[in-house]
């Protein structure tokens, strides 16, 4: 069975600074990933995903995740924080072909966004 | 456009009270269904996933079930509450097939349920 780890639950980068959101995955096979963001009281937005080709892959709100096949990693970035981006932040996989499609998720991280 | 509803946005119950919450989409067709739970300061948890009418599979036991009576609706419900059933509760969907596990699930709102 797959597994998503988090590094960090917590994070606080200042205004302006770099986000780095760390996900490490354990699969047998490379799985489809995915990074969503959650704002209070709200539901679940997806921000990016992988599922083949180009490792880099760009989202919404200038986020980015970089797969890393030899890592199993699927990190997020962004190069500029802004005070709108505190909010939780959780790394899923799924499985190519599993049964209903199932999302597998991260323990999630907590962003703070410092002025 | 796709589009995910469900209701109440919040709710308070006292323990032992029956509990029914709803989740239905729109602008598709056959989609898999799913109810996620999440716990203060804790990640999701997949409760109930469904690929079908009347097919309900269960991820964890517990105090729960589910049902899908019509292609896009879908129900969680209890019949006596407990205290540890509180928590954030999150439907979803997604498209059917392994080209949807691709695309990745969609998000209702959520709904606080408090047990008192």
């Amino acid at each position: 069975a797959q597994s998503v780890t988090q590094l960090g639950s917590h994070v606080s980068v200042s205004e302006g600074a770099l986000v780095l959101l760390r996900c490490n995955y354990s699969s047998s096979v490379p799985p489809y990933l995915f990074w969503y963001v959650q704002y209070p009281n709200q539901g679940l937005q997806l921000l990016l995903k992988y599922t083949t080709g180009a490792t880099l892959v760009k989202g919404i709100n200038g986020f980015e995740a970089e797969f890393k096949k030899s890592e199993t990693s699927f990190h997020l970035t962004k190069p500029s924080a802004h005070m709108s981006d505190a909010a939780e932040y959780f790394c899923a996989v799924s499985m190519i072909k599993a049964a209903g499609n199932k999302l597998t998720f991260g323990g999630g991280t907590r962003v703070l966004v410092k002025p | 456009s796709q589009t995910i509803h469900q209701w109440p946005a919040t709710l308070v119950q006292p323990v032992g009270s029956p509990l029914s919450l709803e989740c239905t989409v729109e602008g598709t067709s056959n989609p898999n269904l799913y109810w996620y739970r999440q716990a203060a300061g804790r990640g999701l948890q997949l409760l109930f996933y469904s690929v079908g009418i009347g097919q309900i599979s269960s991820e964890v036991p517990q105090n729960l079930s589910a049902s899908r009576p019509q292609d896009r609706q879908f129900i969680l419900s209890s019949k006596k509450l407990l205290l540890s059933d509180s928590g954030f509760y999150l439907c979803a969907w997604s498209s059917r097939g392994w080209t949807g596990g691709g695309i990745g699930a969609f998000f209702g709102q959520g709904t606080r349920l408090t047990v008192v």
